[in-house]
């Protein structure tokens, strides 16, 4: 089945130490989106990328960055995570194109704990 | 800027009872609005989209909705609850030039009691 596949599914790293996230899809979709969702709040979206294109949400703190190597792999690397960046990170998918109406695919989240 | 409002952080049904999550939308252009389930500790998962087509939208697991630009709202029902429709819901709209990005309410949770 084609799907959206994050690892790990739980990351504990400690306060400062640099933690990468991972994400991979089989849709072969256009965009990956990153998202941090912490509790009971709505996932808010820190950046995407359109194929090659980096696109940075104004408010996403500069401790964060991704990476896109190819059209299946994405990652969400945090340079020094603070406690404040523990929550569930969301990887998505959408396409083919750019259309308002595609849905988007999400992966089950990497949930980050920061000691 | 487009945006949704959901109304009810927290909505408790009886097992069998109708389920109604309310979602009121703002945009000065059509919106293209969508309803996401998420269950404990997975991704969200779509339910279903308004794309214009048709008013009354018909989704996954007996939900539906229905769109009435009278009332600026996209609220969310089903005539039987069912225990296994615990979760939190998610509204969104789509919004962006260039990739589509979702604007999310800020989601209502979902329990059914016995």
């Amino acid at each position: 089945d084609a799907m959206v596949i994050q690892n790990p599914r739980y990351q504990v790293t400690q306060f400062g130490k640099p933690v990468t996230l991972s994400c991979s899809q089989t849709l072969n979709h256009n965009v990956m989106y990153w998202y941090q969702q912490k509790s009971s709040q709505a996932p808010k979206l820190l950046f995407h990328y359109y194929d090659k294109d980096f696109n940075n949400e104004a408010d996403t703190p500069d401790n964060f960055q991704s990476r896109r190597p190819n059209t299946s792999f994405c990652f969400l690397d945090i340079r020094s995570p603070g406690l404040g960046d523990a929550a569930m990170y969301l990887c998505a998918t959408s396409g083919p194109g750019t259309s308002l109406y595609n849905e988007q695919f999400f992966g089950p989240g990497t949930r980050l704990t920061v000691l | 800027a487009q945006s949704v409002t959901q109304l009810g952080s927290h909505v408790s049904v009886s097992e069998g009872a109708l389920v109604l999550l309310r979602c009121n939308y703002s945009s000065s252009v059509p919106p293209y609005l969508f309803w996401y389930v998420q269950y404990p500790n997975q991704g969200l998962q779509l339910l279903l989209k308004y794309t214009s087509a048709a008013t009354l939208v018909k989704g996954i697991n007996g939900f539906e909705a229905e769109f009435k630009k009278s009332e600026t709202s996209f609220h969310l029902t089903k005539p039987s609850a069912h225990m296994s429709d615990a979760a939190e819901y998610f509204c969104a709209v789509s919004v962006g030039q260039g990739a589509q990005k979702l604007v999310f309410g800020q989601g209502t949770r979902l329990t059914i009691n016995p």
